[in-house]
């Protein structure tokens, strides 16, 4: 069973600029969460998606925003980019939710802000 | 309001254990988890507990007490191999909360 895929690996944008990542969760896995690592702040929730749906959201401003499609994949959107969302943004994927499910990572996408 | 709490850090020898410890505050509480992360991985699921008491998973083992607000997570025979980042998790009402994470140094 093939994990969860993210892409880009690596972005590297500048300010101003909006973003799109994308998250291909495991096979059958309906619910997706969006965190943000950073070496300071560690990892914070940034959404979670359940059926197209957003059923969480974290304490983020409206510059991030995300999606679901009908076949679970997800998308996130930054947009006016700031110096400071500089980081690691994770996607995680489970079975029905943020829940008991242990919730499978991809690696990444690395974002850095020039 | 909610806070979830472990050691920054924590150093320990080869074939020793360590205990990484985890209070926690939050409403709608029904589980909490551990995961490891290697630097520049992703984060890997260890363990869950929604009950009182110890599951053990080979070298690992995960203790929760509801009562108390806490939980840890013990590593036996440590490897070089388990240095790493540990994250506690809480599970709540649709959400999961994670800790800042304990930086695990072993040292040969």
């Amino acid at each position: 069973k093939a994990g969860v895929t993210q892409t880009p690996r690596y972005l590297i944008k500048t300010r101003g600029q909006q973003v799109t990542l994308s998250c291909s969760p495991i096979s059958g896995h309906r619910s997706v969460s969006w965190y943000q690592q950073t070496p300071g702040q560690g990892l914070q929730f940034l959404f979670e998606y359940f059926s197209e749906t957003q059923r969480n959201k974290g304490n983020f401003p409206g510059r991030f925003s995300g999606r679901q499609f009908s076949n679970s994949r997800s998308e996130m959107n930054v947009s006016t980019l700031e110096l400071g969302d500089s980081a690691l943004y994770l996607c995680a994927s489970s079975f029905d939710g943020v829940g008991n499910q242990p919730q499978h990572f991809g690696d990444g996408t690395r974002l850095s802000i020039l | 309001g909610q806070s979830l709490e472990q050691p920054s850090e924590v150093t320990a020898v080869e074939g020793a254990i360590v205990q990484i410890n985890c209070t926690y505050q939050t409403s709608g509480f029904y589980g909490l988890s551990w995961y490891q992360q290697h630097d520049g991985g992703a984060p890997t699921f260890l363990s869950y507990n929604a009950l009182d008491g110890l599951e053990e998973t080979g070298r690992f083992s995960s203790f929760l007490s509801r009562s108390d607000s806490y939980g840890y997570l013990l590593l036996q025979e440590l490897q070089m191999k388990d240095s790493a980042s540990y994250f506690c998790v809480v599970g709540a009402t649709n959400k999961l909360i994670f800790g800042t994470g304990t930086l695990l140094a072993v040292q040969p």
